[in-house]
């Protein structure tokens, strides 16, 4: 499977900031997720990411608050705007991968917003 | 809307003994279905998948069944070891999607 990494690995971020991560795949990929993940809870998915087109959000995410890049087919950002203590969570990023495009998963990012 | 529940919340086995995970979909047009671990304070990782014309896939000391009839699908992990404790969280996909609907996830206890 690919290697995916993300930067920050975490971030301590006042309120009313914003935050942008970076998840780094080392081959080419068409699909990249990102997901939110409170502490002891499952996975949220944010919005889907394919190279070429608009990021398609899921029911209670807006651009406006998470916008998201997809320069390449190795490179994607999520930008966390205008934070708030809610936003405190894990962040991962995934890529599709194989015949049926099975997902595998960054480190994450752990931000803390105070 | 489609959703995925996962049972139970948390499991406690003793080591050795065998651990089942059970997962119940609701789109019928879900194809694919995959399990994670997850240790603490590490990624998801895929340990298993299976698709919709597979009935049951076994991968060493795991297996993973479906009913696509009844909308069931199954992690078995036989001679459990310390190293199997982690949160294991199944997903389906979303009708014929690449993207995925999770369950709520599976604390699994291996007590010595």
């Amino acid at each position: 499977s690919a290697v995916i990494s993300q930067k920050p690995s975490r971030d301590i971020c006042q309120r009313g900031t914003s935050l942008t991560i970076q998840c780094q795949v080392d081959s080419q990929v068409t699909m990249m997720f990102w997901y939110r993940q409170q502490p002891g809870q499952s996975l949220t998915l944010i919005a889907t990411a394919n190279q070429g087109s608009e990021a398609t959000y899921e029911s209670g995410f807006v651009i406006d608050k998470f916008p998201i890049s997809r320069p390449n087919l190795t490179f994607s950002t999520l930008t966390v705007s205008n934070m708030s203590p809610e936003d405190s969570s894990i962040y991962l990023c995934s890529v599709g991968q194989g015949l049926y495009n099975e997902q595998f998963f960054g480190p994450g990012t752990r931000l803390t917003v105070l | 809307g489609e959703n995925v529940e996962q049972h139970p919340s948390t499991l406690s086995v003793q080591e050795g003994d065998s651990a089942v995970i059970k997962c119940t979909y609701s789109d019928s047009a879900s194809n694919y279905f995959p399990w994670y671990k997850q240790e603490l304070g590490k990624r998801p990782q895929l340990i298993i998948d299976i698709r919709s014309n597979v009935g049951e896939k076994k991968d060493q000391r795991i297996a993973v069944t479906l009913n696509k009839t009844a909308k069931h699908f199954s992690l078995h992990i036989t001679e459990t070891q310390p190293e199997d404790s982690a949160v294991y969280f199944c997903a389906a996909s979303k009708g014929s999607n690449y993207q995925l609907i999770w369950g709520a996830g599976t604390k699994l206890i291996i007590k010595p």
